[in-house]
Protein backbone atom coordinates (compact mmCIF):
# COMPACT_ATOMS: atom_id res chain seq x y z
CA UNK A 1 0.00 0.00 0.00
CA UNK A 2 0.81 3.54 -0.39
CA UNK A 3 1.72 5.37 3.14
CA UNK A 4 3.45 8.46 4.81
CA UNK A 5 5.16 8.54 8.36
CA UNK A 6 6.06 11.53 10.16
CA UNK A 7 6.40 12.23 13.99
CA UNK A 8 3.17 13.36 15.33
CA UNK A 9 4.83 16.18 17.34
CA UNK A 10 8.05 17.98 17.92
CA UNK A 11 8.93 20.59 20.35
CA UNK A 12 12.08 22.76 19.65
CA UNK A 13 13.34 26.16 21.07
CA UNK A 14 12.51 29.69 19.74
CA UNK A 15 16.07 30.44 17.45
CA UNK A 16 16.99 26.81 17.31
CA UNK A 17 17.16 24.19 14.12
CA UNK A 18 13.97 21.02 13.71
CA UNK A 19 14.51 18.42 11.36
CA UNK A 20 11.06 16.86 10.63
CA UNK A 21 12.18 13.38 8.71
CA UNK A 22 9.53 11.94 6.75
CA UNK A 23 9.28 8.38 5.39
CA UNK A 24 7.36 7.43 2.24
CA UNK A 25 6.50 4.45 -0.21
CA UNK A 26 4.27 4.91 -3.05
CA UNK A 27 3.23 3.38 -6.65
CA UNK A 28 6.07 5.48 -8.56
CA UNK A 29 6.74 8.30 -7.41
CA UNK A 30 6.34 12.57 -8.98
CA UNK A 31 7.91 14.26 -6.29
CA UNK A 32 7.55 14.81 -2.69
CA UNK A 33 6.17 18.14 -1.02
CA UNK A 34 5.92 19.45 1.92
CA UNK A 35 3.46 22.36 3.24
CA UNK A 36 2.62 24.55 6.74
CA UNK A 37 -0.67 24.33 8.10
CA UNK A 38 -1.89 26.46 10.88
CA UNK A 39 -4.68 25.67 12.96
CA UNK A 40 -7.86 26.58 11.02
CA UNK A 41 -6.14 27.41 8.18
CA UNK A 42 -5.21 25.75 4.81
CA UNK A 43 -2.00 24.50 3.98
CA UNK A 44 0.56 26.53 2.18
CA UNK A 45 2.96 25.09 -0.10
CA UNK A 46 6.88 24.70 1.78
CA UNK A 47 8.75 22.85 -1.19
CA UNK A 48 8.57 20.35 -3.65
CA UNK A 49 11.66 17.50 -4.15
CA UNK A 50 11.53 15.50 -7.39
CA UNK A 51 15.29 14.88 -7.28
CA UNK A 52 17.74 13.90 -4.61
CA UNK A 53 19.25 16.30 -3.00
CA UNK A 54 18.49 19.54 -0.65
CA UNK A 55 16.64 22.58 -1.66
CA UNK A 56 17.49 25.46 0.17
CA UNK A 57 14.94 28.38 0.29
CA UNK A 58 15.35 30.79 3.05
CA UNK A 59 15.01 29.78 6.68
CA UNK A 60 13.56 26.24 5.09
CA UNK A 61 15.41 23.82 3.38
CA UNK A 62 14.19 20.52 1.83
CA UNK A 63 15.96 16.87 1.24
CA UNK A 64 15.18 14.18 -1.14
CA UNK A 65 16.24 10.19 -1.13
CA UNK A 66 14.28 8.42 -3.60
CA UNK A 67 16.32 5.55 -3.20
CA UNK A 68 15.68 5.78 1.01
CA UNK A 69 12.01 7.11 0.08
CA UNK A 70 13.00 9.40 2.78
CA UNK A 71 12.41 13.27 3.24
CA UNK A 72 13.02 15.86 5.86
CA UNK A 73 12.00 19.46 6.40
CA UNK A 74 14.87 21.37 7.97
CA UNK A 75 13.93 24.52 9.91
CA UNK A 76 16.46 27.08 10.86
CA UNK A 77 16.69 30.38 13.46
CA UNK A 78 13.26 29.26 14.53
CA UNK A 79 10.21 31.36 15.15
CA UNK A 80 7.16 31.63 17.31
CA UNK A 81 4.99 31.79 13.99
CA UNK A 82 6.39 28.55 12.98
CA UNK A 83 3.93 26.47 15.46
CA UNK A 84 1.73 24.64 13.12
CA UNK A 85 1.65 21.35 11.45
CA UNK A 86 3.75 20.31 8.73
CA UNK A 87 2.61 18.26 6.56
CA UNK A 88 4.63 15.82 4.05
CA UNK A 89 3.14 14.54 0.87
CA UNK A 90 4.22 11.93 -1.88
CA UNK A 91 2.70 11.96 -5.34
CA UNK A 92 2.81 9.03 -7.00
CA UNK A 93 2.81 7.98 -10.62
CA UNK A 94 -1.08 9.28 -11.49
CA UNK A 95 -0.55 12.44 -9.15
CA UNK A 96 -2.10 11.10 -6.38
CA UNK A 97 -0.87 12.68 -3.42
CA UNK A 98 -0.41 10.62 -0.39
CA UNK A 99 -1.27 12.74 2.51
CA UNK A 100 0.99 12.32 6.02
CA UNK A 101 -1.43 13.35 8.89
CA UNK A 102 1.21 16.00 9.91
CA UNK A 103 3.49 16.88 12.41
CA UNK A 104 2.68 19.66 15.00
CA UNK A 105 5.46 21.59 15.61
CA UNK A 106 5.50 23.30 19.36
CA UNK A 107 7.92 26.34 19.37
CA UNK A 108 9.02 27.45 23.05
CA UNK A 109 10.35 30.58 24.11
CA UNK B 1 1.92 33.20 -6.20
CA UNK B 2 -1.34 31.89 -8.08
CA UNK B 3 -4.56 32.88 -6.23
CA UNK B 4 -7.37 30.51 -5.62
CA UNK B 5 -10.40 31.60 -3.92
CA UNK B 6 -12.73 29.47 -2.03
CA UNK B 7 -16.38 30.95 -1.16
CA UNK B 8 -18.28 31.11 1.11
CA UNK B 9 -15.47 30.88 3.66
CA UNK B 10 -17.99 30.28 6.80
CA UNK B 11 -21.62 28.85 6.27
CA UNK B 12 -23.93 27.40 8.27
CA UNK B 13 -27.30 25.16 7.34
CA UNK B 14 -30.32 23.66 8.37
CA UNK B 15 -30.08 19.67 8.36
CA UNK B 16 -31.48 18.32 4.84
CA UNK B 17 -30.50 21.41 2.65
CA UNK B 18 -27.61 21.82 0.66
CA UNK B 19 -24.34 23.58 0.12
CA UNK B 20 -22.57 24.68 -2.79
CA UNK B 21 -18.87 25.70 -2.20
CA UNK B 22 -16.99 27.76 -5.22
CA UNK B 23 -13.38 27.22 -5.94
CA UNK B 24 -11.89 29.90 -8.16
CA UNK B 25 -8.10 30.29 -9.76
CA UNK B 26 -8.22 34.16 -10.00
CA UNK B 27 -5.01 34.40 -12.26
CA UNK B 28 -4.08 31.39 -14.28
CA UNK B 29 -6.62 28.77 -15.55
CA UNK B 30 -6.41 25.21 -13.26
CA UNK B 31 -6.81 21.63 -15.19
CA UNK B 32 -7.29 19.83 -12.33
CA UNK B 33 -8.76 20.68 -9.10
CA UNK B 34 -8.84 18.67 -5.96
CA UNK B 35 -11.48 18.46 -2.97
CA UNK B 36 -10.03 17.87 0.24
CA UNK B 37 -12.30 17.54 3.90
CA UNK B 38 -10.68 18.14 7.10
CA UNK B 39 -12.04 16.90 10.41
CA UNK B 40 -10.86 18.48 13.71
CA UNK B 41 -7.48 17.56 14.78
CA UNK B 42 -6.93 15.24 12.23
CA UNK B 43 -5.18 15.61 8.19
CA UNK B 44 -6.86 16.21 4.88
CA UNK B 45 -8.40 14.03 3.03
CA UNK B 46 -8.82 13.93 -0.50
CA UNK B 47 -12.31 13.41 -1.39
CA UNK B 48 -12.52 14.04 -4.92
CA UNK B 49 -9.93 14.92 -8.16
CA UNK B 50 -12.11 17.26 -10.96
CA UNK B 51 -10.68 17.48 -14.09
CA UNK B 52 -11.99 20.11 -16.62
CA UNK B 53 -14.89 18.88 -18.63
CA UNK B 54 -14.75 15.75 -17.27
CA UNK B 55 -16.71 13.62 -14.38
CA UNK B 56 -14.95 13.79 -10.83
CA UNK B 57 -12.76 10.88 -9.68
CA UNK B 58 -13.96 10.51 -5.88
CA UNK B 59 -11.58 8.33 -3.68
CA UNK B 60 -13.12 5.23 -1.65
CA UNK B 61 -15.89 6.17 0.96
CA UNK B 62 -16.64 9.08 -0.71
CA UNK B 63 -20.55 9.43 -1.68
CA UNK B 64 -20.19 11.03 -5.09
CA UNK B 65 -24.45 11.38 -4.96
CA UNK B 66 -23.90 13.81 -1.68
CA UNK B 67 -20.63 15.15 -2.65
CA UNK B 68 -21.85 16.70 -5.91
CA UNK B 69 -18.55 18.12 -8.27
CA UNK B 70 -18.87 20.33 -11.38
CA UNK B 71 -15.54 21.55 -12.97
CA UNK B 72 -16.83 23.20 -15.86
CA UNK B 73 -14.39 25.52 -16.70
CA UNK B 74 -10.98 26.22 -16.34
CA UNK B 75 -11.52 28.40 -13.29
CA UNK B 76 -14.06 27.40 -11.74
CA UNK B 77 -15.25 24.17 -9.63
CA UNK B 78 -17.92 23.67 -6.91
CA UNK B 79 -18.44 21.34 -4.59
CA UNK B 80 -22.30 20.81 -3.17
CA UNK B 81 -22.91 18.97 -0.27
CA UNK B 82 -26.34 17.54 -0.98
CA UNK B 83 -28.94 16.87 1.75
CA UNK B 84 -26.78 17.63 4.41
CA UNK B 85 -25.98 16.11 8.40
CA UNK B 86 -24.91 17.58 11.12
CA UNK B 87 -22.07 14.44 10.71
CA UNK B 88 -21.25 17.07 7.53
CA UNK B 89 -19.65 19.94 9.58
CA UNK B 90 -16.38 19.88 8.52
CA UNK B 91 -13.46 22.29 6.81
CA UNK B 92 -13.57 21.90 2.92
CA UNK B 93 -10.51 23.08 1.29
CA UNK B 94 -9.94 22.85 -2.75
CA UNK B 95 -6.63 23.57 -5.06
CA UNK B 96 -6.25 23.78 -8.14
CA UNK B 97 -3.10 22.67 -10.21
CA UNK B 98 -1.92 25.15 -13.18
CA UNK B 99 -1.72 24.78 -16.58
CA UNK B 100 1.50 24.59 -19.27
CA UNK B 101 4.75 23.21 -19.90
CA UNK B 102 7.28 23.38 -15.90
CA UNK B 103 4.49 21.95 -14.12
CA UNK B 104 6.17 21.47 -10.70
CA UNK B 105 3.17 20.03 -9.00
CA UNK B 106 2.64 22.91 -7.16
CA UNK B 107 -0.84 23.13 -5.87
CA UNK B 108 -2.41 26.27 -4.79
CA UNK B 109 -4.81 26.12 -1.87
CA UNK B 110 -8.13 28.03 -1.34
CA UNK B 111 -8.75 29.73 2.03
CA UNK B 112 -11.35 27.20 2.54
CA UNK B 113 -14.83 26.89 3.61
CA UNK B 114 -16.10 25.89 7.14
CA UNK B 115 -19.12 24.43 7.33
CA UNK B 116 -21.66 23.79 9.99
CA UNK B 117 -24.52 21.76 10.14
CA UNK B 118 -27.27 22.76 12.43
Amino acid sequence: GQNIDQPTEMTATEGAIVQINCTYQTSGFNGLFWYQQHAGEAPTFLSYNVLDGLEEKGRFSSFLSRSKGYSYLLLKELQMKDSASYLCVAADSNYQLIWGAGTKLIIKP
Amino acid sequence: GAVVSQHPSWVICKSGTSVKIECRSLDFQATTMFWYRQFPKQSLMLMATSNEGSKATYEQGVEKDKFLINHASLTLSTLTVTSAHPEDSSFYICSARGVGGGDTGELFFGEGSRLTVL
